[in-house]
This record gives structure tokens, sequence and C-alpha cells, in this order.
């Protein structure tokens, strides 16, 4: 079973910040949160990655709690481009990946 | 960035035919390789782990001997669906990480859409 949960979806209105939840309260304390997003019919797309510092890139910024339950994905100015499926991970073991549901992004025009 | 590149992006054949599946890191050399099915609005189910140079390790009710994975070279992995059916239609995606960190993310390829007639 996946580590993580996110709600199943959500609207952002374009130009505005886009802030997507994820709880992964079982967390241990060297495994990294791993964020992707999938546009229909491709594959995932990789975002970024943390282990407990807030994490900046040219995609996004990762914000992870203190006590490392949950994190916040943040796309700064969302276009209609991000409108896409993300996934938030925890690995499981040494290197799988398994997939919950995700957040279905909608970026409003 | 890490390339992952994935052939055919779609097949469609007829029930009872094998189709193989590749899986390239174009830029990197791949010691781990994955292999996801994604059926229509679901999410990627993990299906078998690779290294290089060794079996592949399946997943709980994925069946070994109807989907091969060989993992011959650092920078291939091949999917092999054998005598596939309907069922098996799906959209097949790969993904690979490097030697890296253990904290390095996988990186993944464009997936394959089957569909089996």
């Amino acid at each position: 079973d996946a580590k993580t949960t996110q709600p199943t979806s959500m609207d952002c209105a374009e130009g505005r910040a886009a802030n997507l939840p994820c709880n992964h309260s079982t967390i241990s304390g060297n495994e990294y949160v791993y964020w992707y997003r999938q546009i229909h019919s491709q594959g995932p797309q990789y975002i970024i990655h943390g282990l407990k510092n807030n994490e900046t890139n040219e995609m996004a910024s990762l914000i992870i709690t203190e006590d490392r339950k949950s994190s916040t994905l943040i796309l700064p100015h969302a276009t209609l481009r991000d409108t896409a499926v993300y996934y938030c991970i925890v690995r499981v073991g040494a290197y799988k990946y398994i997939f919950g549901t995700g957040t279905r992004l909608k970026v409003l025009a | 960035g890490a390339v992952v590149s994935q052939h055919p992006s779609r097949v469609i054949c007829k029930s009872g035919t094998s189709v193989k599946i590749e899986c390239r890191s174009l830029d990197f050399q791949a010691t781990t390789m994955f292999w996801y099915r994604q059926f229509p609005k679901q999410s990627l189910m993990l299906m078998a782990t690779s290294n290089e140079g060794s079996k592949a390790t399946y997943e709980q009710g994925v069946e070994k001997d109807k989907f091969l994975i060989n993992h011959a070279s650092l920078t291939l992995s091949t999917l092999t669906v054998t005598s596939a059916h309907p069922e098996d239609s799906s959209f097949y995606i790969c993904s690979a990480r490097g030697s890296g960190p253990y904290n390095q993310p996988q990186h993944f390829g464009d997936g394959t859409r089957l569909s089996i007639l």
C-alpha cells in the first residue's frame, strides 16, 4: 500500500499559486518525499524531492513540516499546462515507489 | 536531465501474440529499472523491479511467466508480454534509477500503450 494520502482533486485559477498537500504520517527518519506529475497519456515527470528541509527548483517548491508527517507542493504561478495528476511518493523498501491515487489538479482559465 | 526512452509508444496486435517493450536510459547507467502498468483512470501499479544482470523481482499477483523481464545491460531493460490477451491491454511504463546516491529520483519513460484485439 502507498504510504501517502492526497486529496482526490483540486482546482486552481491560472496565475495563482497551487498548493497540493500530502500526508505521510508513517514516514521513517531517512525516507525522502518525491513528487511527480502525470499529464494524460505520458509517463510521470519528476518535479522535486526532499528529506526535511524545504526545497525549491525551477518547477516548484516543497514544504515539509517539522515532524515530517506532511508536505505541500507549491506551484507558484499555475498555468493551464500544469493541469495533471500529481503524485506524492515515499519509497517502500530500498528503491520501490508505490503510487497512491494522486491529486488531479485542474488549472482554470 | 536524465532521459528514459521507451519503445514502441503504441502497439496493436492480435490475441496470442507476444509483444516486446524496450526501455533505455539514454544518458546514465540504470542499475535498477522498474515496470509499471496503468489502467484507465487508475494509478500506476508496480509490476516488477529488475537489477542489471540478475533476475527480476515481481510484485505479488504478477505472473513472471506472462511478463518476462530482461535487464541485460546497464542501459536496457525489456518487458515481453507473452501470448497477450485482451485483458493485457494497458499502459505500460518503465522507470530507471542510476548508481548515484540512494535518494536520487527515478526517471520514467513515456509509456507504451498496448492494445490486444
